[in-house]
């Protein structure tokens, strides 16, 4: 079985700190993402990386910053937390396939963030 | 702007009843992905859908990708509480280079099935 693991399910932070996020993946995916998930807003796309040390932004990349050394961890870096950080963290993983084919997308648990 | 629109984003109906989940999109998907998530945990798939047309039946739920591939449903029959949860469409839009492996998300909806 396919399995990522976020580091902390659970954190509170002050405002102004500096946050890491960690996710290692034991299925030699190339993607790795990591989503923010809030009420009524869904899945939205930070900043995803699809080989070592490559990164893409999503969707909401503002605030955040993303690390990928090893093909098998991918950390989210939030430089100067802020109260509208506060969320549910999901990292995932997938192999990089060609078209048509499907991308299944593995999610971790969740971290859930507290920002005060 | 959502490119994949999710209706209804609340459903809560009585065990037995049947219901209907649609994922609508004027954009066209390689494939198409149906995710279920609980309180607390990470979404979890369900089905991958990839041909225009194709029907595929897991128990009591049933997927369908439309023609043109802008669009999916999922029916389930005879709603059980287990079925409770948050109910994720996803499309890849195929194509080239680093956007290969990404995934768009509906807003999901939110199933609650009573006893």
């Amino acid at each position: 079985d396919v399995k990522v693991t976020q580091s902390s399910r659970y954190l509170v932070k002050r405002t102004g700190e500096k946050v890491f996020l960690e996710c290692v993946q034991d299925m030699d995916h190339e993607n790795m993402f990591w989503y923010r998930q809030d009420p009524g807003l869904g899945l939205r796309l930070i900043y995803f990386s699809y080989d070592v040390k490559m990164k893409e932004k999503g969707d909401i990349p503002e605030g955040y910053s993303v690390s990928r050394e090893k093909k098998e961890r991918f950390s989210l870096i939030l430089e100067s937390a802020s109260t509208n950080q506060t969320s549910m963290y999901l990292c995932a993983s997938s192999l990089s396939v060609g078209q048509g084919a499907g991308n299944t997308i593995y999610f971790g648990e969740g971290s859930w963030l507290t920002v005060v | 702007t959502q490119l994949l629109e999710q209706s209804p984003q609340f459903l809560s109906i009585q065990e037995g009843e049947n219901l209907t989940v649609y994922c609508n999109s004027s954009s066209v998907f390689s494939s198409l992905q149906w995710y279920r998530q609980e309180p607390g945990e990470g979404p979890v798939l369900l089905v991958t859908v990839v041909t225009g047309g194709e029907v595929k039946k897991l128990k009591r739920l049933t997927f369908q990708f439309g023609d043109a591939r802008k669009d999916s449903s999922l029916h389930i029959t005879a709603a059980q509480p287990g079925d409770t949860g948050l109910y994720l469409c996803a499309g890849a839009r195929g194509g080239r280079g680093p956007t290969l492996g990404r995934l768009y998300f509906g807003r999901g909806t939110q199933l609650t099935v009573w006893p």
